[in-house]
């Protein structure tokens, strides 16, 4: 099985700050790489696939980067709705495995 | 718009089974892998299972291997996921999804284990 590893824990920035969010696997998963954003109470929602597309509707402050095992979400300029929990996914493999999270809270 | 609604969550107890379903529309379901995905209270999220467009591929992960068995119905655009031998560590939302990666979701539908 593959890990995930995603680092920090919590991330405490404040509105307009830049976001950095890592994500480190146990092996390569090439680009099948893909970020979600999570507030309270909601569904995930698909922010990045292919390690740096984003899907539709994401506003251009959002950016993934990266390949086979080391990847980053950037925010570029933290929106107050910004405020959430961020996963990332490998499915790249038969089964998908996902980090356990960075939240980004207000400072 | 993409719909996915979970149903056939609720109180089991430990050892007991329960089947979950999972109503799609919005989209040519049959031409999608779908897959199930929970999440503890206050944990994150964990994958538990996928199946493939016409059904003939489902992949499990580890902690459900052997009690889960995923399932769909593509004249009826609907995933099953019927989960037996329950145990307290199942308890969670459980919630399907679209795609590969998973670009829509839905909301869940709370599987609670205890005696």
């Amino acid at each position: 099985e593959i890990v995930l590893t995603q680092s920090p824990g919590t991330l405490s920035l404040s509105p307009g700050e830049r976001a950095t969010l890592s994500c480190r696997a146990s092996q390569s998963v090439s680009s099948y790489l893909a970020w979600y954003q999570q507030k309270p109470g909601q569904a995930p929602r698909l922010l990045i696939y292919g390690a740096s597309s984003r899907a539709t509707g994401i506003p251009d402050r959002f950016s993934g980067s990266g390949s086979a095992t080391d990847f980053t979400l950037t925010i570029s300029r933290l929106e107050p709705e910004d405020f959430a929990v961020y996963y990332c996914q490998q499915y790249g493999s038969s089964s998908c495995t996902f980090g356990q999270g960075t939240k980004v809270e207000i400072k | 718009e993409v719909q996915l609604l979970e149903s056939g969550g609720g109180l089991v107890q430990p050892g007991g089974s329960l089947r979950l379903s999972c109503a799609a529309s919005g989209f040519t379901f049959r031409s999608y892998a779908m897959s199930w995905v929970r999440q503890a209270p206050g944990k994150g999220l964990e994958w538990v299972s996928a199946i493939s467009p016409s059904g003939s591929s489902t992949y499990y992960a580890d902690s459900v291997k052997g009690r889960f068995t995923v399932s769909r119905d593509n004249s009826k655009s609907t995933l099953y996921l019927q989960m037996s031998s329950l145990g307290a560590e199942d308890t969670a939302i459980y919630s399907c999804a679209k795609g590969r990666p998973f670009d829509s979701w839905g909301q869940g539908t709370l599987v609670t284990v205890s005696s």
